[in-house]
């Protein structure tokens, strides 16, 4: 069984401020990981994804993540925050390898950013 | 192309009613599933397809029936609504399961149900 625990459901940065928002997973199979961001009234769409390969990720709008299985994380970092990324993010997992057909969410985190 | 399209937008119930959430997608995707999102909880699985005629069960499943009988479509019945069933619904569909669920989760623009 896979879940995620993000910690923070509501983190504030001020405008050029690293962005780090924290997930942490839980899974009897090499995970798959994802993170998500949902704007204001809008669905999700992916930001960035792990799979294999490199643990550094890298993805849209300037985010990135890194696997780390020995702390089984994967947090999502921005260097440096922009009004845009205002938002809730969730980090989700799933079962390497078609292990499970089930993508299981976070409960999100909303990001705040103080101009 | 459309991508994953989901009516009604808006959706007001009173308890005991029945109704059929619609969802639709182009891009011939294998796998579909809907999700509800309520407040501090995230968004939680309902039930989900990895085909036609091939549905099961997710998280959240109890008062919720679907079926897939083509590949483009996948409505969400509620049977007899309840007040706990107020929330955000959301289909998304992805490509082929060839190796496990890696890609992409394409999400419609959800429908907000309130049951009365």
């Amino acid at each position: 069984a896979q879940s995620v625990t993000q910690l923070g459901s509501h983190v504030s940065v001020s405008e050029g401020a690293l962005v780090l928002l924290r997930c942490n997973y839980s899974s009897s199979v090499p995970p798959y990981l994802f993170w998500y961001v949902q704007y204001p009234n809008q669905g999700l769409q992916l930001l960035l994804k792990y799979t294999t390969g490199a643990t550094l990720v890298k993805g849209i709008n300037g985010f990135e993540a890194e696997f780390k299985k020995s702390e089984t994380s994967f947090h999502l970092t921005k260097p440096s925050a922009h009004m845009s990324d205002a938002a809730e993010y969730f980090c989700a997992v799933t079962g390497y390898g078609g292990a499970t057909n089930k993508l299981i969410f976070g409960t999100g985190t909303l990001l705040a950013v103080q101009p | 192309n459309a991508g994953v399209t989901q009516t009604p937008k808006f959706q007001v119930l009173k308890t005991g009613q029945s109704m059929t959430l619609q969802c639709a997608q182009d891009m011939n995707h294998e796998y579909m599933s809907w999700y509800r999102q309520d407040p501090g909880m995230g968004l939680r699985l309902i039930h989900y397809s990895v085909g036609a005629g091939i549905t099961d069960q997710g998280e959240v499943p109890n008062g919720y029936n679907v079926s897939r009988s083509t590949t483009e479509d996948f409505p969400l019945r509620l049977l007899s609504a309840a007040p706990s069933q107020t929330s955000v619904y959301f289909c998304a569909s992805s490509y082929s399961l060839a190796g496990g669920l890696h890609n992409e989760q394409f999400f419609g623009p959800g429908t907000r149900l309130t049951v009365l």
